[in-house]
This record gives structure tokens, C-alpha cells and sequence, in this order.
């Protein structure tokens, strides 16, 4: 069975510019949920897709937006990268939206963002 | 808002010390409970949980359990070994949302 993956692990950018990070659901979920973690702070909900729709999302200005795919793979996009937005971003998925109101998640390892 | 609030880390314990990390909660509603873990390297990982009132949920050794009265999900292992170093974060969620709650978290370092 594999896991959540995430894509890519690390990367840098600039103040202004535009990232796009990627995740893999684990096979058979069809809900994604993305996270922010700052340094030394624990994760804060960005928002859920499920089933290729936007489900709740959290308290993130427009420039974060996301796209869930036929396959349940997801992408958070961010505009106008500000310095703040450095971070660990989370993938999580879950067998279906049920579970994921039960908080039956399951993480990737994270895209770590730095923003200069 | 629903808030979740855990004790100052770092942690630092010799291997079998008692090990409890504190977590109290402020939620409308009743909401479930769950204590995550982030290893070294890996992805938070789901390692207990109590859905109710006076649940106690356990798993590798760790229990905690659900206090409405204190608002409280204390975690709790009688002996702890070096592989349980790593980042524990208290979390809930409410009926009918989409969203975990998490605390900051709490780093716990184990030496031999």
C-alpha cells in the first residue's frame, strides 16, 4: 500500500513568485487536506478537497488555492510568495470525507518552503 | 475558536522515566481527541485518539484520557525508550468539521 507522497521536499523561492507543491493521496483515499507548519508551531488547516471539490478550508487569503484531480492527487498553489509563507506544507489524506471528520488522516513528510 | 493548548517543551527524560505531556482544549461542542507524533524524518502520525467523555485511548505503550470536566487529554507512557524521541502534538476536531486543531507540539528527547 503506499502512503502519501509529496513532491517536492524542499525548495527555495522569492518573495513575489508562485509554487505550486503536489500530493499523492494513498491508494483508495478520495479526501486531501492541506496544512501549514511554521517553525515550532503545529500544522493549521489551509483546506479539503473531496472528491475534486473544495470542502471547508481555513483561515488563508485567496493567493492559496488548490486543485484535486480524477485520481484524488491534489496541488496547493500559492501566489505572491510573502516571507511569512515560509513553512513545512502537509499533505494529508483520508479514505473518505466521513473519516476525515473523524480526524483519521494520514500525513505525507511535507514540502519545506523557504521564501527569501 | 476552538483551541488546543499543550505544556512548554523541549522534553528531555532518561530511558524508563514516566513521561506526561499535558494538553487542555477549549471546543464548542464535544469534540474527539487524538494525540499525533512526528518522527524524525517522517510525517505526523496518528497515534491515539478518545471520542468521548472518559474514553482512554491507547497505542505502543502511550494512554490518555478524555476529561471534559478539566478539558484535558494529559498523555501519558510509564517507561519510555529512545525511539519514542520525536514531536508529539495534542489535536481535535468538532462534529461535522473539516479541520484538525493542532498545539504547538511538544518535543521529547529520550537518552540512554
Amino acid at each position: 500500500e503506499t502512503g502519501v507522497t509529496q513532491s517536492p521536499t524542499h525548495l527555495i523561492k522569492t518573495r513575489g513568485q508562485q509554487v505550486t507543491l503536489r500530493c499523492s493521496s494513498q491508494s483508495g483515499h478520495n479526501t486531501v487536506s492541506w496544512y501549514q507548519q511554521a517553525l515550532g508551531q503545529g500544522p493549521q488547516f489551509i483546506f479539503q478537497y473531496y472528491r475534486e471539490e473544495e470542502n471547508g478550508r481555513g483561515n488563508f487569503p485567496p493567493r492559496f488555492s488548490g486543485l484535486q484531480f480524477p485520481n484524488y492527487s491534489s496541488e496547493l498553489n500559492v501566489n505572491a510568495l510573502e516571507l511569512d509563507d515560509s513553512a513545512l506544507y502537509l499533505c494529508a489524506s483520508s479514505l473518505d470525507n466521513w473519516r476525515a471528520e473523524a480526524g483519521e488522516l494520514f500525513f505525507g513528510e511535507g514540502s519545506r518552503l523557504t521564501v527569501l | 475558536g476552538n483551541s488546543v493548548t499543550q505544556m512548554e517543551g523541549p522534553v528531555t527524560l532518561s530511558e524508563e522515566a514516566f513521561l506526561t505531556i499535558n494538553c487542555t482544549y477549549t471546543a464548542t461542542g464535544y469534540p474527539s481527541l487524538f494525540w499525533y507524533v512526528q518522527y524524525p524524518g517522517e510525517g505526523l502520525q496518528l497515534l491515539l485518539k478518545a471520542t468521548k467523555a472518559d474514553d482512554k485511548g491507547s497505542n505502543k505503550g502511550f494512554e490518555a484520557t478524555y476529561r471534559k470536566e478539566t478539558t484535558s487529554f494529559h498523555l501519558e507512557k510509564g517507561s519510555v525508550q529512545v525511539s519514542d524521541s520525536a514531536v508529539y502534538f495534542c489535536a481535535l476536531i468538532t462534529q461535522g468539521a473539516q479541520k484538525l486543531v493542532f498545539g504547538q507540539g511538544t518535543r521529547l528527547t529520550i537518552n540512554p
